[in-house]
């Protein structure tokens, strides 16, 4: 298994651009999330989703859209990037038992460095 | 809402020794989780450990354990035999209870020294 996987792993864009992060799991979970990870402010979630089809937001989804067509993949896209923007994004994924009881951990991906100038 | 608070921006430790990194959380929830990872320089999360708000006991896993104090609100990190490896980035993180969804504290940098 792969685990989580991010594409790409850098980009840097010009303010006004647009782009489209993927994260794709070979897990089958569930649950799929984007945080963005920011110094001195740890993770925040972004956008997630609890199956295919649905996507929710999270605590900072200004500026972000997000897709879940296929189970496995959960696509982040930034339509017109700000340099408040640059960060390095992250993608977890999770899944329940049988049952709905949640397992321990989520599953990061390796991350994403964005550079907005 | 829920928060986590870590008030520790960074922490020294000698090798071979222990070290406590401190997290203290709120949340109204009856039913929640509190989670450890590390983060290397090289940017990766790693789960370190797991607890439980109805778990009778303090979990570890290995050098790491948690003390988990419900009534203090409080769900500090210990590292036994502190290693050069450790150093790193530690964050607390709870679960919230319907979605999964992580809240993280602002993290804790951990150097271990010879």
């Amino acid at each position: 298994n792969a685990g989580v996987t991010q594409t790409p792993k850098f980009r840097v864009l010009k303010t006004g651009q647009s782009m489209t992060l993927l994260c794709a799991q070979d897990m089958n979970h569930e649950y799929m999330y984007w945080y963005r990870q920011d110094p001195g402010m740890g993770l925040r979630l972004i956008h997630y989703s609890v199956g295919e089809g649905t996507t929710a937001k999270g605590e900072v989804p200004d500026g972000y859209n997000v897709s879940r067509l296929k189970k496995q993949n959960f696509l982040l896209g930034l339509e017109s990037a700000a340099p408040s923007q640059t960060s390095v994004y992250f993608c977890a994924s999770s899944y329940r038992r049988r049952g709905g009881l949640p397992v321990y951990e989520q599953y990061f991906g390796p991350g994403t460095r964005l550079t907005v100038t | 809402a829920q928060k986590i608070t870590q008030t520790q921006p960074g922490m020294f430790v000698q090798e071979k020794e222990a070290v406590t990194l401190d997290c203290t959380y709120d949340t109204s929830d009856p039913s929640y989780g509190l989670f450890w990872y590390k983060q290397p320089s090289s940017g990766e999360m790693i789960f370190l450990i797991y607890q439980g708000s109805y778990d009778q006991q303090n979990a570890t896993e290995g050098r790491y354990s948690l003390n988990f104090q419900k009534a203090r609100k409080s769900a500090n990190l210990v590292i036994s035999a502190s290693q050069l490896g450790d150093s790193a980035m530690y964050f607390c993180a709870m679960r919230e209870t319907f979605t999964d969804k992580l809240i993280f504290g602002t993290g804790t940098r951990l150097q271990v020294f010879p």
